[in-house]
């Protein structure tokens, strides 16, 4: 699975849009982009995922560029509950994959009021 | 609540010992992954079952094994613990590993404290 790259930490005002970006470089065609968070030592929670079209669910929005080399998290109005660690994952997908998540430090958001 | 179970919630124990973590898949889920956290690592991989039978490992210690019974649900055993093993261990679960659009589904963990 491709390695990612985020930044450690990030604020966001309260109501306003937070853009979390992640680089994946080395990308790989069949390999898909997964947000997960983790609010304060609870358990990892799916935000979202993509392959390469933009994706829309009740949560975020995931935005892919078209080289596919990186990509970025918008949550739309950030409430202070958004406060958490964002991880963004790439894995491949398919009957030989195991599905197992390689978690990396992921970004730490600040939703300040 | 994401429909996985952990128990017990927290763990208090010495080193040397043995302890058993149990997880209950969610409803209809087939794959149980065990993942640990501590605050020098972050979140790694252990081990994957799928259907009974063991899909993957990753850094998953000796001293540690895992199981998932019939019934779906995993055990995971930690023996000769150390204080190093102190940590939060997750339970996350899956319809069909590896399928597109299949995310998995992470309990509220388990806090060890080895002393």
């Amino acid at each position: 699975d491709a390695k990612t790259t985020q930044p450690p930490s990030m604020d966001c005002a309260e109501g306003r849009a937070a853009n979390l970006p992640c680089n994946h470089s080395t990308i790989s065609g069949n390999e898909y982009v997964y947000w997960y968070r983790q609010i304060h030592s609870q358990g990892p929670q799916y935000i979202i995922h993509g392959l390469k079209n933009n994706e829309t669910n009740e949560m975020a929005s995931l935005i892919i560029t078209e080289d596919r080399k990186s990509s970025t998290l918008i949550l739309p109005h950030a409430t202070l509950r958004d406060t958490a660690v964002y991880y963004c994952i790439v894995r491949v997908l398919g009957s030989s994959n195991t599905g197992k998540l390689i978690f990396g430090q992921g970004t730490t958001l600040q939703v300040k009021p | 609540d994401s429909g996985v179970t952990q128990t017990p919630k927290h763990l208090i124990t010495a080193t040397g010992q043995r302890v058993t973590l149990r997880c209950s898949p969610r409803s209809g889920d087939l794959s149980v992954y065990w993942y640990q956290q501590s605050l020098d690592q972050g979140l790694q991989f252990l081990i994957q079952y799928y259907n009974g039978e063991e899909r993957a490992k990753g850094n998953i210690l000796e001293r540690f094994s895992a199981q998932q019974f019939p019934d779906l649900h995993s055990e995971l055993n930690l023996s000769s613990l150390e204080l190093g093993d102190s940590a939060l261990y997750f339970c996350a679960s899956s319809v069909i590993p590896g399928q597109g659009g299949n995310e998995q589904f992470f309990g509220p963990g388990t806090r060890l404290t080895v002393l």
